[in-house]
């Protein structure tokens, strides 16, 4: 079983439609969660952290739920600019070892 | 953020040679960089961590002596892929950190897209 699973899409939404990705993580001992973002042959870039509170970024919203272990990213309002990659990413208490996710794919159509 | 540069970005080889890729932090000391790679569709894995002035440690399944990982500097690290192969085609990217706190963010380079023939 791999350490951190997602759906892998596509996810195919029109714009200004809203957007929900769950991951789900099985080392209970994972400490600091993250959302990033990786565009067709492109690095990943840091879309943002996930606190366990949950936490909002313009039109993202990411949440945690450390008792059934897995993280959500919400998108509202959707451009055509959100179409990349998803990666779910899990860091492990006391390590700088990140843990990537294969990825959710959304496409956003006009 | 801070900026990371990769050298080259792309690479064709034939098979049996090596290939070095190298990790720049352009405007930070790099106490730690990672090396992943990607293969299609599949998600990044980390194939091994380098602290400056000492040796990689690798992650199970990566052959050392095949990934030569050196870390010399504060703001270079290099990767050779030594006697390449066709299955060694892949998306190398590197990453980096400073400092001890783990919550650190790591930047991560544009990449080197790898074709071995």
């Amino acid at each position: 079983r791999k350490e951190v699973e997602q759906d892998p899409g596509p996810f195919n939404v029109p714009e200004g439609a809203t957007v929900a990705f769950n991951c789900t993580y099985s080392n209970s001992a994972s400490q600091s969660f993250f959302w990033y973002r990786q565009d067709c042959r492109k690095e990943p870039k840091l879309l943002m952290s996930v606190y366990s509170s949950g936490n909002e970024d313009g039109r993202f919203t990411a949440q945690l739920n450390r008792a059934s272990q897995y993280i959500s990213l919400l998108i509202r309002d959707s451009k055509l600019s959100d179409s990349a990659t998803y990666l779910c990413v899990v860091r492990r208490d006391s390590s700088y070892k990140l843990i990537f996710g294969s990825g959710t794919r959304l496409l956003v159509r006009p | 953020g801070a900026v990371v540069s990769q050298h080259p970005s792309r690479v064709i080889c034939k098979s049996g040679t090596s290939v070095k890729i190298e990790c720049r932090s352009l405007d930070f000391q790099a106490t730690t960089m990672f090396w992943y790679r990607q293969f299609p569709k599949k998600s990044l894995m980390l194939m091994a961590t380098s602290n400056e002035g000492s040796k990689a440690t690798y992650e199970q399944g990566v052959e050392k002596d095949k990934f030569l990982i050196n870390h010399a500097s504060l703001t270079l690290s290099t990767l050779t892929v030594t006697s390449a192969h066709p299955e060694d085609s892949s998306f190398y990217i590197c990453s980096a950190r400073s400092g001890t706190n783990f919550d650190n963010e790591q930047f991560f380079g544009p990449g080197t897209r790898l074709t071995v023939l």
